[in-house]
Formats: C-alpha cells, structure tokens, sequence
C-alpha cells in the first residue's frame, strides 16, 4: 500500500539547516510527484515545493533560496533542506503524494509529519 | 499568489446537523480546489477534489460546491467522528494556497 515517512531532528539550532527525508513505498518516484507542506503549531497548511515524476522541482517563493528538494529514485527517498532555520520555522513538516490528471491535482497520500523545532 | 479566505475560523454543532464551511479566492480559480480534514494529532486527509468530486471511501454525507472565488464543504447529518479541522486548497496556480482552516466541535 501507499506510504510515507518522513524523519528528520526534533531539534535545530537557529541559523542552522534543516535535513528531512521522505521515504515512500506503493508507488515510484517517476510516476508521482512528491510535495512538501509545513504546519506551524495551531496553525495552517504552507506549501513549500515540489518535486515532479520527471525530476524537476518547484519553489514557493515564499522561502526564497533557503529550499532545496531533491531525491534518489533508487532509494525511493524526496530529501528536504533547507537553511538559515528561525523560530518562525518550527512546524510539522509533511511530505505528500501529490496526484494530477486531467487537471485535477490533489494531496492524496500524506505522510505522518516530522515536528521540527528551531531553538536559540 | 491566492489568497484563500476560509470562514468560519471556528464551529460548534449538534450531532445530526448540517453544517457549511465557506471559502473564497482572491481571484477565479476555476474549480480548481480541493477540501481537506485534519484530525487532531494526525495529517491531512484528502474529502473533495474539483469543488465537487468526493474522494474515493469518503462518506457521501460530505459535499462541496461552487464556482468562481466562492466555494463551500457541506457536512450532512455530522457524526462525532467529524470532529476536525477542515481546510481549502487552491490548485489552479502555483504557489498553491490553503485557507486558515475551520474547527470544528460537537455542542
């Protein structure tokens, strides 16, 4: 069946980096896009960015050049990085597949969320 | 990018109710939205696609409609397993948006 598993610290420093990684299983990397969507406590959805099926990315701008997404197909692994962490950042990160056809797009597996915490 | 105004931010209804949960884009999105309920502790899960099209397993008491910048989830006969926080998401355009979400209690 469908999965995904996101890991990655509990804990980082301010201005430090954050690494998460988003493994899934039941279906591949080239056929499906993977995004990533964080949650800051008591608070609402964010779109971060996008790794299609065919290896590109997406960015929201929101994050400038802080993201980076990136994956190894052979491990069915989408890697998240990003840097210079503020308080602001401390959310629950999920990854999510993400399906489209016929312009229909939509989250329909998510994973269970990594809670990250930024400390000073 | 879209702004998505969810209303409203918070719900208290009786079991058996209807309830209506409201969204509105800054600009036409074309249908181009999706619903999704989020159980306390747990991730998103995926209720309406298209403004109106229910997700495979999810209860037909569930519906959305609308059209242009205004859309709406409708819950009929609400069960206590309704208990969640209920948000939008535009997809017409990127970056893709959520409304602020909407909690929803049992009185």
């Amino acid at each position: 069946q469908v999965q995904l598993k996101e890991t990655g610290p509990d804990l980082v420093q301010l201005t430090q980096t954050l690494s998460i990684t988003c493994t899934v299983s039941g279906f591949s990397l080239t056929t499906y896009n993977v995004h990533w969507v964080r949650q800051p406590p008591g608070k609402g959805l964010e779109w971060m960015g996008a790794m299609w099926n065919g290896g590109g990315t997406d960015y929201n701008s929101a994050f400038k050049s802080r993201l980076s997404i990136s994956r190894d197909t052979s491990k069915s692994q989408v890697f998240l990085k990003m840097n210079s962490l503020q308080t602001d950042d401390t959310a629950k990160y999920f990854c999510a597949r993400h399906h489209y056809y016929d312009g229909y797009s939509y989250f329909d597996y998510w994973g269970q969320g990594v809670m990250v915490t930024v400390s000073s | 990018d879209i702004q998505m105004t969810q209303s409203p931010a918070s719900l208290s209804a009786s079991l058996g109710e209807t309830v209506t949960i409201e969204c509105r884009a800054s600009e036409d999105i074309y249908n181009g939205l999706a619903w999704y309920q989020q159980k306390p502790g747990k991730s998103p899960q995926l209720l309406i696609y298209n403004a109106n099209s229910l997700h495979t397993g999810v209860p037909s008491r569930f519906s959305g409609s609308g059209s242009g910048t205004q859309y709406s989830l409708k819950i009929n006969s609400l069960q206590s397993e309704d208990v969640a926080s209920y948000f939008c998401q535009q997809y017409y355009n990127y970056p893709l948006t959520f409304g602020s979400g909407t909690k929803l209690e049992i009185k």
